[in-house]
């Protein structure tokens, strides 16, 4: 099955610092979707890209959908404490509606 | 509703007997899906319905798993004869539907098997 390898698995960062996660897959995405879980909720999404190449903000959150198809990062700038939560990275493989799912980054801020 | 509705929030049984978890999607969501999240595991995908198509089971883990869905809109998952090993968070998802539409979940419902 499809697999996407997500790093790192956690992070541990002072409020105000930039953080960079990123999402490599062994094959050919169409989309590319960042999403965040704060505990006892669900996933919620933050960005969504749709064409290689494709560089996206969120406020604060910057996500590419790299050329090769096959990875994407999601950068946060000047963190704060609310950003605290498991982030990951999801698509569905080419021609296919089935999202999978990375392992997750668990990210903590410390104020 | 305003967003996906799980329930109940939380479940404890004990092995062997089954369970059933309700979903109540987006209204107008054609798209319903159910993931399965094991404690510090990604999302793993279960059952998937459409509109009156014949469901994609074929991330259910065993015979023991079924939903269905009634009306094309709420749905039920029953696991049978729950196992320790059923124990996670068991998340519902709806969309519009198409390739690669936003999935909006609900918070889920966590089992536990004891």
């Amino acid at each position: 099955g499809q697999q996407l390898n997500q790093s790192p698995q956690s992070m541990f960062i002072q409020e105000g610092e930039d953080v960079s996660m990123n999402c490599t897959s062994s094959s050919i995405f169409n989309t590319w979707l960042w999403y965040k879980q704060e505990p006892g909720e669900g996933p919620v999404l933050l960005i969504a890209l749709y064409k290689a190449g494709e560089l996206t903000s969120n406020g604060r959150l910057t996500a590419q959908f790299g050329i090769t198809r096959k990875d994407s990062f999601l950068n946060i700038s000047a963190s704060i404490p609310s950003d605290v939560g498991i982030y990951f990275c999801a698509g569905p493989p080419s021609s296919n509606y089935k999202l999978t799912f990375g392992k997750g980054t668990l990210l903590t801020v410390n104020p | 509703g305003a967003g996906v509705s799980q329930s109940p929030s939380n479940k404890v049984t004990e092995k062997g007997k089954d369970v059933e978890l309700r979903c109540d999607p987006i209204s107008g969501h054609t798209a319903l899906y159910w993931y399965r999240q094991s404690l510090g595991q990604g999302l793993e995908f279960l059952i998937y319905f459409q509109g009156n198509s014949a469901p994609d089971k074929s991330g259910l883990p065993s015979d023991r798993f079924s939903a269905e869905r009634t009306g094309g809109s709420v749905s039920t998952l029953t696991i049978q004869r729950t196992q320790q090993e059923d124990s996670a968070v068991y998340l519902c998802a709806s969309s519009l539907g198409g390739l690669g539409t936003e999935l909006f979940f609900g918070s889920g419902t966590q089992l536990s098997v004891l």
